[in-house]
């Protein structure tokens, strides 16, 4: 079955660490894959897009890698602050299904 | 440019009402998508309507039905609600349909509670 995984338990850091997500997925071939940040009570806001023939993109503090022999995404964000606390989703988009399907999140706690 | 709105944000219901949800896109978007998340799933989607017509739907019962209007706006519709159906419910817009490029704005959610 098509499972997307990301890590359930919180990941703890502290300021000016460089936190890393992991996003892996089954039975999926995407085209393209988003990262969504979400606070409490609001919804996702998008980061970046990362597409398949791509390896890496940055934004600012924030990388992606996407691995499509791995089936993984990795998401850092360089010299972490307590305000990117958050919850982060990884969303893949495929030709077939033409729609993004979400996985659970990671909430990040950056501690001072 | 105004964000997307949702309304109403909060709505509490009991088991086998109906319940309508509202959501007004960005400005020139006219993309609508509509997901349900809860903590055990997720996000989980529900269908994207574009130009008033039902471009793709999720794996939810026919219970949860929507629509779009020609100004964009949508609207989704619970009815016989159970109370797996609390959750909150979010809209999102975009400019295109079907294109995995393309940015989706989130509204801000109606939290619903079927008691």
């Amino acid at each position: 079955s098509q499972k997307i995984e990301q890590n359930s338990e919180a990941l703890n850091i502290q300021e000016g660490k460089t936190a890393t997500l992991t996003c892996n997925y089954t039975n999926y071939s995407p085209a393209y894959l988003q990262w969504y940040r979400q606070d409490p009570g609001r919804g996702p806001v998008f980061l970046l897009l990362i597409r398949e023939n791509e390896k890496e993109k940055r934004k600012e503090r924030l990388k992606v890698t996407f691995d499509t022999t791995l089936k993984q995404s990795l998401f850092h964000i360089t010299a972490s602050q307590p305000a990117d606390s958050a919850t982060y989703l990884c969303a893949l988009w495929t030709g077939t299904a033409s729609k993004l399907t979400f996985g659970t999140g990671t909430r990040l706690q950056v501690t001072l | 440019k105004a964000g997307v709105t949702q309304t109403p944000r909060y709505l509490i219901k009991t088991r086998g009402q109906q319940v309508t949800l509202s959501c007004s896109p960005i400005s020139g978007h006219r993309s609508v998508s509509w997901y349900q998340q809860t903590p055990g799933q997720g996000l989980q989607f529900l269908f994207e309507y574009f130009s008033e017509t039902q471009r793709n739907k999720g794996n939810f019962p026919g219970r949860f039905s929507g629509r779009q209007f020609s100004n964009s706006r949508s609207e989704m519709n619970v009815s016989t609600l159970e109370l797996g159906d609390s959750a909150l419910y979010l809209c999102a817009s975009s400019l295109l349909s079907g294109s995995g490029t393309d940015t989706q704005y989130f509204g801000p959610g109606t939290r619903l509670t079927v008691l």
